[in-house]
């Protein structure tokens, strides 16, 4: 298994440039997170989606959309790209809560630098 | 707000020395709260702590809930070089939905 996976794990984007960043998960989890970190900050919730197809804004959404078409698969866009994006950015999955013995899994991030 | 809050942010040790970190919140409905430790990349589960008063231990490191004061402890004993990273805390609030709230971390610096 290979766990969570994020690519790229480098990207330097020029200020409204648009990109993708692509998380994979092979653990058949239902639940996917996108995080951004920055200094003392802790890790804040961007999107996330409780199963393929839905969607949902987390604590700060603005400036980033997110698709959900494969279960696995979880996409954080960029449309236009501002400084205030520079950041790592991890990807998470979990299963669902039912039992409450849940945890996240952490992919090993993405450091975005945009100029 | 749903809000986790850690303490202190930075520490700087010996090794051999026993450090304490602390973790308190404010959340609708808790669920349960757990401690992660990053060291250069992502964060690596430690604990999951769901009832008061129960400790969970690994090796050196320990810790406990306290649901009365809405806190937890991270205890890591005969410190290592190896033990720097920055440790995060977090929580599941109200809702089915996954979502972890993150305190700031403490970052700990193990000097040889």
């Amino acid at each position: 298994n290979a766990g969570v996976t994020q690519t790229p794990k480098f990207r330097v984007l020029k200020t409204g440039q648009s990109m993708t960043l692509l998380c994979a998960q092979d653990m058949n989890h239902e639940y996917m997170y996108w995080y951004r970190q920055d200094p003392g900050m802790g890790l804040r919730l961007i999107h996330y989606s409780v199963g393929e197809g839905t969607t949902a804004k987390g604590e700060v959404p603005d400036g980033y959309n997110v698709s959900r078409l494969k279960k696995q698969n979880f996409l954080l866009g960029l449309e236009s790209a501002a400084p205030s994006q520079t950041s790592v950015y991890f990807c998470a999955s979990s299963y669902e809560l039912a039992a409450r013995t849940d945890t996240q899994y952490f992919g090993p991030g993405t450091r975005l630098t945009v100029l | 707000e749903d809000k986790v809050v850690q303490s202190p942010l930075s520490l700087v040790v010996h090794e051999g020395d026993t450090v304490t970190l602390n973790c308190s919140y404010e959340v609708t409905n808790f669920r349960s709260l757990l401690w992660y430790k990053q060291e250069k990349k992502a964060p690596t589960f430690l604990f999951m702590l769901t009832s008061s008063g129960i400790e969970k231990k690994s090796g050196r490191l320990s810790s406990i809930l306290d649901k009365k004061e809405l806190s937890s402890i991270l205890n890591i004993t005969a410190t290592q070089t190896g033990d720097s990273a920055i440790y995060l805390c977090a929580v599941h609030g109200s809702g089915n939905t996954g979502k972890l709230i993150f305190g700031q971390g403490t970052t700990l610096q193990v000097k040889p």
